[in-house]
């Protein structure tokens, strides 16, 4: 099992440019979520998505937008990139949202808006 | 909303010393999660506590849940440098519509060979 893989691992944008990251698990689990990691602040949950065909807001949603493309996949959608969103991306999966849930997170995507 | 403080921010350790951090929170939790990040990866599962008072061992990794539910300890004994890497406390509550995991701001380990 490859467990959860992110795409890309680097990226480099300009400010107003569109990227989408990718997020896949192989674990069926049920629960798949986007943090980003900035130095000093810890990792800060941005969407999350309970189950296939559900997605909600975390803690700092603007500026980007979710897909649950099916249990596998989730994606993360910068429509239009600003330099305060670069930063380290991680996308986790949790078999369910039981509080037994730790998160599996895979090994990040580092953006930097330009 | 909810924060964890996490203590020391950071450490310069010689290689064999013991190293101890914490964190605390203003309010419960049930579940308390240690993480460990190492450099260019993604945080990795070190120690789950889901009781008050429990005390839990993995290697050389020990970590306590506090009593009153607000706060909870890692310790690392004899540390070696592949020790290195960020410490992630995170406290969870059962119910909500999320399941939310808050994250501490980490603890970033050095150590001296």
């Amino acid at each position: 099992n490859a467990g959860v893989t992110q795409t890309p691992k680097f990226q480099v944008l300009k400010t107003g440019q569109s990227m989408t990251l990718q997020c896949a698990q192989d674990m069926n689990h049920n629960s798949m979520y986007w943090y980003r990691q900035d130095p000093g602040m810890g990792l800060r949950l941005i969407y999350y998505s309970a189950s296939e065909g559900t997605t909600d807001k975390g803690e700092v949603p603007n500026g980007y937008n979710v897909s649950r493309l099916n249990k596998r996949e989730f994606s993360l959608r910068l429509e239009s990139a600003a330099p305060s969103q670069t930063s380290v991306y991680f996308c986790a999966s949790t078999p369910g949202l039981g509080s037994l849930d730790h998160r599996y997170f895979g090994p990040g995507t580092r953006l930097t808006v330009l | 909303g909810q924060q964890l403080n996490q203590s020391p921010q950071s450490m310069f350790i010689q290689e064999g010393e013991d190293v101890s951090m914490n964190c605390t929170s203003s309010s419960i939790f049930n579940t308390w999660l240690w993480y460990k990040q190492d450099p260019g990866e993604g945080p990795v599962l070190l120690i789950a506590l889901y009781k008050a008072g429990e005390l839990t061992s993995n290697g050389r990794l020990t970590a306590q849940f506090g009593i009153t539910r607000k706060d909870s300890f890692l310790n690392i004994s004899a540390s070696i440098p592949s020790d290195v890497g960020i410490y992630f406390c995170a406290g969870q509550n059962y119910g909500g519509s999320q399941g939310n995991l808050i994250f501490g701001k980490g603890t970033k380990l050095s150590v001296k060979p």
